[in-house]
């Protein structure tokens, strides 16, 4: 079975640059997720989408960060103006469906590592 | 506001040793409980996880955790550690009976396995 697919694998910006990750969860996964991974620290959840709605978007800072899955399949997420604390590993993440048993289960992507200079 | 804590942040044993790993969260409600590894250059993978039932769940690897409910405690163990445990661990958890099923991670303990 095809893992979570997220590029690219690394991206160095200048600050006030912009930035767009993509992620193409697996084949069947009604949720997916954007977390951020600042080093040293848990994964913090960005944005959750069930199919092409959003689901919480309550962390998600919405002046610079946005986020889309049209069609209810791969999904970008998009930094506009990228700051220098912005820099942090980007996981994107799928889910069947939480209302399934087992639905719970979270695989990750191997993430996008952003440098902000 | 959920919030997951892990109190060791680095670890260190070797080779033989038994490991645990602690994990305490908050939340009053119904929780899913979930223990990830991540290995050095690899992405998160899920280690075992607990929904309901048995309260001692076993995983890959030879791990095995604990719910403790009266402790809001999920303690991850392993009798005996190998060289290739070396990583990081999150604790993981999530409310169930809501739509956000997102989950909430503590800050990772980093285990360092000597030969």
């Amino acid at each position: 079975e095809a893992g979570v697919a997220q590029s690219p694998r690394y991206k160095i910006i200048e600050k006030r640059q912009s930035v767009a990750f993509w992620c193409n969860p697996i084949s069947g996964h009604a949720t997916l997720y954007w977390y951020q991974q600042i080093l040293g620290q848990g994964p913090k959840l960005l944005i959750q989408f069930q199919n092409n709605g959003v689901v919480d978007d309550s962390q998600l800072p919405k002046d610079r960060f946005s986020a889309e899955r049209l069609k209810g399949v791969d999904s970008t997420l998009k930094i506009q103006p990228a700051k220098l604390e912005d820099s942090a590993v980007y996981l994107c993440a799928s889910s069947l469906d939480p209302s399934l048993p087992g639905g719970d289960e979270a695989f990750f992507g191997q993430g996008t590592r952003l440098t902000v200079v | 506001a959920q919030s997951v804590s892990q109190h060791n942040h680095h670890v260190i044993l070797s080779e033989a040793a038994s490991l645990e790993l602690g994990c305490n969260y908050s939340y009053g409600g119904t929780v899913n409980l979930f223990w990830y590894v991540q290995y050095p250059g690899q992405h998160l993978q899920l280690l075992l996880k607990y929904f309901s039932g048995d309260p001692l769940v076993k995983g890959i690897k030879g791990f095995e955790a604990e719910f403790i409910k009266s402790k809001f405690s999920f303690n991850l163990r392993k009798p005996s550690v190998q060289w290739s445990d070396t990583a990081e661990y999150f604790c993981a958890v999530n409310q169930r009976n809501t739509g956000r099923r997102a989950l909430t991670f503590g800050s990772g303990t980093r285990l360092q396995v000597q030969p």
